[in-house]
């Protein structure tokens, strides 16, 4: 079955640690994304890559990093510079951006402070 | 400036009850809309969409939205709801890119 896979689910990070979630992507979709989602609010765009060797900073990119080298593949690196790193990550992907199809969601990463 | 808004951040309703939840955009023109689904834990799931067309579109799950061009609005609907709809529900609005409403919790009581 087609679809988006993250890895992993939970994850723990020291101060001062960079780590990376993983978001791979079978679909063959052009377009991918990754999201925050903080308790009781919505979604936010981290970074979103439209094509492979591109990307885009989103709403919230400081202290985040990406690469997009596949394109069925677009890791996030949650570097030192961000401060408050605790939060539920969701990568996604789509047919283009823009377009008129949706986006299809992963199953997120949590990742917590210890 | 784009937004998306959902009024009620929970809602409570019993099981087999009918149920709306309300979500109203904001953007110049007609965007693509979207109801997503998110249980504890999980992504989101795509409940419905509509880009152009018929107003009342239907989804998965037996859920269906009207859109309403006068109102900004793209209402989320179910004539009988059953406990495993308990979940957040995210409206979405696409112009350039996605933008979510704040989400509302469904509770569900037996």
């Amino acid at each position: 079955d087609g679809g988006i896979t993250q890895s992993p689910k939970y994850l723990f990070r020291k101060e001062g640690q960079n780590v990376t979630l993983s978001c791979e992507q079978n679909l063959n979709h052009d377009a991918m994304y990754w999201y925050r989602q903080d308790p009781g609010q919505g979604l936010r765009l981290i970074y979103y890559s439209q094509i492979v060797n591109d990307f885009q900073k989103g709403d919230i990119a400081e202290g985040y990093s990406v690469s997009r080298e596949k394109k069925e593949s677009f890791p996030l690196t949650v570097t030192s510079a961000q401060k408050n790193p605790t939060a539920f990550y969701l990568c996604a992907s789509s047919a283009g951006q823009g377009s008129n199809q949706p986006q299809h969601f992963g199953d997120g990463t949590r990742l917590s402070i210890l | 400036a784009q937004s998306v808004t959902q009024p009620d951040i929970h809602i409570t309703v019993s099981e087999g009850a009918s149920l709306e939840l309300r979500c109203n955009y904001s953007y110049g023109a007609t965007p693509y809309l979207f109801w997503y689904v998110q249980s504890p834990g999980q992504g989101l799931q795509l409940l419905l969409k509509y880009f152009s067309g018929d107003t009342l579109v239907q989804g998965i799950k037996g859920f269906e939205a009207e859109f309403k061009r006068s109102q900004s609005s793209f209402n989320l609907r179910k004539p009988s709801v059953h406990w495993s709809d308990a979940a957040e529900y995210f409206c979405a609005m696409e112009s350039h890119m996605l933008t979510f409403g704040g989400g509302t919790r469904l509770m569900v009581k037996p």
